[in-house]
């Protein structure tokens, strides 16, 4: 069974306080493996896709990294507008478009 | 362009009510999925359709029907509402059979059942 595991639950940072969010997997064959941002009260919103190990992405102030085991979500002297839940999914090799596991998330607050 | 677009927003129904939570989507995609989000748990899948007229099974799907008649709506019902259903309902849209591009999220849909 596909499994996703996001840590920290929760963090708390100061406005230029990089740092990054971690999150686990375990996958029979990895497709893809996405990011993506959750505001409350708002459906999440697409960030990375990730298919391999070494693959980089970035997009304004996060950066997204892959290795075999588990990716990182690395924000740089982040703003209070990226306060958001980060979801971590993992989609196999093997099936199809509905085999996506989901993570819980990581709950970042920015203070000013 | 409107993305993905679910009503209603809030619902609250009684315990054995039945009900059809709309999702619809402008952007022609064939795959969509319906999910719910539930406390301490990550997003999981109820039902997905990978083009009009097809529909299949998710991870939880007891108590919940769709169907596709085309390609831009893809209703979720609740059969006999239980208070296990509160939860939030999210509606998901992707271009791509490997969700390379991502999935597009409707807004919600915040089910109450008492």
């Amino acid at each position: 069974e596909d499994q996703v595991t996001q840590s920290p639950e929760a963090l708390r940072l100061q406005e230029g306080e990089s740092s990054s969010l971690n999150c686990s997997y375990t996958v029979s064959g990895l497709r893809g493996l996405f990011w993506y941002r959750q505001d409350p009260g708002k459906g999440p919103e697409f960030l990375f896709t990730l298919y391999s190990a070494g693959e980089e992405k970035e997009k304004e102030r996060l950066k997204a990294t892959l290795t075999k085991k588990e990716s990182f979500l690395h924000i740089t002297a982040p703003k209070p507008e990226d306060s958001a839940t980060y979801l971590c999914a993992v989609q196999p090799n093997s099936g199809g478009y509905q085999k996506v596991t989901f993570g819980i998330g990581t709950k970042l607050q920015v203070i000013p | 362009n409107a993305g993905v677009t679910q009503t209603p927003k809030f619902q609250v129904l009684k315990t054995g009510q039945s009900m059809t939570l709309q999702c619809a989507q402008d952007m022609n995609h064939e795959y969509m999925s319906w999910y719910r989000q539930d406390p301490g748990m990550g997003l999981r899948l109820i039902h997905y359709s990978v083009g009009a007229g097809i529909t299949d099974q998710g991870e939880v799907p007891n108590g919940y029907n769709v169907s596709r008649s085309t390609t831009e709506d893809f209703p979720l019902r609740l059969l006999s509402a239980a208070p296990s259903q509160t939860s939030v309902y999210f509606c998901a849209s992707s271009y791509s059979r490997t969700g390379g591009s991502g999935y597009t999220f409707g807004s919600g849909t915040r089910l109450t059942v008492v």
